[in-house]
């Protein structure tokens, strides 16, 4: 099947811990996105990605890095500055971002991290 | 970034009833799109529209773009339990602005239906 495959589902942290949220899409989409979503909370994005080796900051992403080496492959590290890491992650994908159906962006499942 | 007003915050309606949301903002865009979120679940899109003044279905549910390219409304007809869950909207701005390549959401509608 297409689609955007996050994983871990779920994932608990230690204080002082760095983890790694894994995304991979096989849709050929050039545009990857992180969102963090917070209960009751819109979505808030993180960092994205036009093109391989490029990445752009988003609204929080303080405490955040990411990497893209690969066009199928959009991975977030969650540091241990990160304050209040605890929320559900999305990765998201899209053709492009311009006119038409190139707009369309596709979400991942999802991805609980938890401060243990 | 540029802000989606999404309206109603929360819906409480009855098994059968009819639904409508809406989303507004003060800026032009050139997509919109609308999604449901399962509790615990990545947004599935529900239907996407590319042109101003499009009318679109998909099963019971019907969107439309506005006219004026600034608004977009979804409507649900004959609501069932499976219905329940986060609708959001979602805008690709047409120019300069808004976050991460103009693509800008709202904060969503909760959906409950009452027995």
């Amino acid at each position: 099947d297409g689609g955007i495959t996050q994983s871990p589902k779920y994932l608990f942290r230690k204080e002082g811990q760095n983890v790694t949220l894994s995304c991979e899409q096989n849709l050929n989409h050039d545009a990857m996105y992180w969102y963090r979503q917070d209960p009751g909370q819109g979505l808030r994005l993180i960092y994205y990605s036009q093109i391989v080796n490029d990445f752009q900051k988003g609204d929080i992403a303080e405490g955040y890095s990411v990497s893209r080496e690969k066009k199928e492959s959009f991975p977030l590290t969650v540091t241990s500055a990160q304050k209040n890491p605890t929320a559900f992650y999305l990765c998201a994908s899209r053709r492009r971002a311009g006119t038409g159906s190139g707009n369309t962006i596709y979400f991942g499942e999802g991805s609980w991290l938890t401060v243990v | 970034g540029q802000q989606l007003n999404q309206s109603p915050q929360s819906m409480f309606i009855q098994e059968g009833e009819d639904v409508s949301m809406n989303c507004t903002s003060s800026s032009i865009f050139n997509t919109w799109l609308w999604y449901k979120q399962d509790p615990g679940e990545g947004p599935v899109l529900l239907i996407a529209l590319y042109k101003a003044g499009e009318l679109t279905s998909n099963g019971r549910l019907t969107a439309q773009f506005g006219i004026t390219r600034k608004d977009s409304f979804l409507n649900i007809s004959a609501s069932i339990p499976s219905d329940v869950g986060i609708y959001f909207c979602a805008g690709q701005l047409l120019g300069p602005g808004g976050g991460a390549d103009g693509l800008t959401f709202g904060k969503g509608t909760h959906l409950i239906i009452q027995p």
